[in-house]
């Protein structure tokens, strides 16, 4: 257990809809990471988030948003869902600010869009 | 380019037998940071270690290996003495510079047989 919490585990949902993905990093980490993982593209950083601000935006489309709160929860939602924003989303956390610091995964949300 | 090549997609071995698994990775930055994670069935991710680009010695825990080879840009693990428990997907990923971005390989699946 990376002690990182994602919530839901899965979701099924139907395109043209949106959703809210959940995140908890791991207690006293400030930096949180969104990764995408499908068959095609692998697995993809989306955004970083550290104590509140935006950190680093990687393939993120613009269609998907992302925040953290100040009880630094995380949270990545995604709207106007298409067939191909199927895949498993991943959160990270890591203690600070140095970007090379171990990145701790949660167990991932599976999303089916139908 | 940053980028990182697993070359093999799929290994098969019998438990007991030791296993390398290849892992070349590019950067322009003399700063950047290499790790390797397991995906097992079950699909989290999880951490096995993190190297920095200072550091080429090579490490050993357990039945698991690393050799750091900054002359090829390789990065391989080798685990001794297979166990069917080691049947995952193991990714390496690098984080160039500073940035915080995993760049991930596109994986490679372990399966040991019994």
């Amino acid at each position: 257990d990376s002690g990182v919490t994602q919530t839901p585990k899965h979701l099924i949902t139907a395109t043209g809809q949106r959703v809210t993905l959940r995140c908890s990093p791991r207690s006293g980490d400030l930096s949180v990471y969104w990764y995408q993982q499908s068959l095609d593209q692998g697995l993809q950083f989306l955004i970083q988030y550290y104590n509140g601000e935006e950190r680093a935006k990687g393939n993120i489309l613009e269609r998907f948003s992302a925040q953290q709160f100040p009880d630094l929860h995380s949270e990545l939602n995604l709207s106007s869902l298409e067939l191909g924003d199927s895949a498993l989303y991943f959160c990270a956390s890591s203690d600070g600010l140095a970007g090379g610091d171990t990145q701790y995964f949660g167990p991932g949300t599976r999303l089916t869009v139908l | 380019a940053q980028k990182v090549t697993q070359a093999q997609t799929e290994i098969s071995v019998v438990e007991k037998e030791d296993v390398t698994l290849d892992c070349v990775y590019e950067t322009r930055d003399t700063t950047y940071y290499l790790f390797w994670y397991k995906q097992p069935p079950s699909g989290e991710l999880v951490f096995l270690i993190r190297r920095n680009s200072f550091d080429e010695q090579n490490e050993i825990s357990g039945r698991y290996s690393w050799n750091f080879q900054k002359s090829t840009s390789s990065f391989n693990f080798t685990i001794t003495a297979s166990q069917v428990v080691d049947s995952a997907v193991y990714f390496c990923a690098l984080i160039p510079g500073n940035t915080g971005k995993l760049i991930f390989g596109q994986g490679t699946t372990l399966q040991v047989k019994p």
